[in-house]
């Protein structure tokens, strides 16, 4: 069975500073992998997905997030914290096979100080 | 139009009353799912449909009745709530469940649900 395992349920950083988030996921073959990021009273919005390809994935906000097979992670990592990252960030995983399934972490809250 | 929309935005309810959800997509997503969130926890996927048949029920509680009128619309019926239902109800949608569909989930803002 697949599981996801986000390291940290609450990370700080300095604004300007790097971000990462860890995510490692448990498969035994490479599922699609995902970031969401949901701000306080809202909905999940998809940061990045890897699907195929190349192994680094670039997605939106300057956000970005390396899948590494050997390892079986897929970290997200920022170069410079902007205050409006401040979110809660969860790492997501579904079957290669197909499947209407998600498997979602618990969750990273990020926190950003001034 | 790449948005899933939700109403309410917020509902309260008592435990006799009778209330639904509404979602509604125009991205010609043939899957659509309800999620129940609590604070500070990950979704939990309570029901999907594909193709306006219901696919998947998590096991959950009768007092929660999903209906998908056509492939644009996701209702969710609530009778008979405890305070304990109380929670953020996500709605989403994605492409299809085929194995090369990477099911990628379009989420709607939610409906923060209050049982009294």
């Amino acid at each position: 069975a697949q599981s996801v395992t986000q390291l940290g349920s609450h990370v700080s950083v300095s604004e300007g500073a790097l971000v990462l988030l860890r995510c490692n996921y448990s498969s035994s073959v490479p599922p699609y992998l995902f970031w969401y990021v949901q701000y306080p009273n809202q909905g999940l919005q998809l940061l990045l997905k890897y699907t195929t390809g190349a192994t680094l994935v670039k997605g939106i906000n300057g956000f970005e997030a390396e899948f590494k097979k050997s390892e079986t992670s897929f970290h997200l990592t920022k170069p410079s914290a902007h205050m409006s990252d401040a979110a809660e960030y969860f790492c997501a995983v579904s079957p290669r096979a197909g499947g209407f399934k998600t498997i979602f972490g618990a969750g990273t809250r990020l926190f950003v100080k001034a | 139009d790449t948005e899933v929309t939700q109403t309410p935005k917020h509902l309260v309810m008592g435990m006799t009353n009778k209330k639904s959800l509404k979602c509604e997509q125009h991205m010609g997503h043939r899957a659509m799912y309800w999620y129940k969130q609590k604070a500070k926890k990950p979704p939990e996927l309570m029901f999907v449909y594909s193709y306006e048949k219901l696919s998947i029920n998590e096991s959950v509680p009768s007092r929660f009745s999903p209906e998908c009128p056509n492939s644009s619309l996701l209702n969710l019926h609530l009778h008979a709530l405890q305070p304990e239902d109380s929670a953020l109800y996500l709605c989403a949608s994605s492409l299809g469940a085929l194995a090369g569909l990477y099911n990628e989930q379009f989420f709607g803002p939610g409906t923060r649900l209050t049982v009294l």
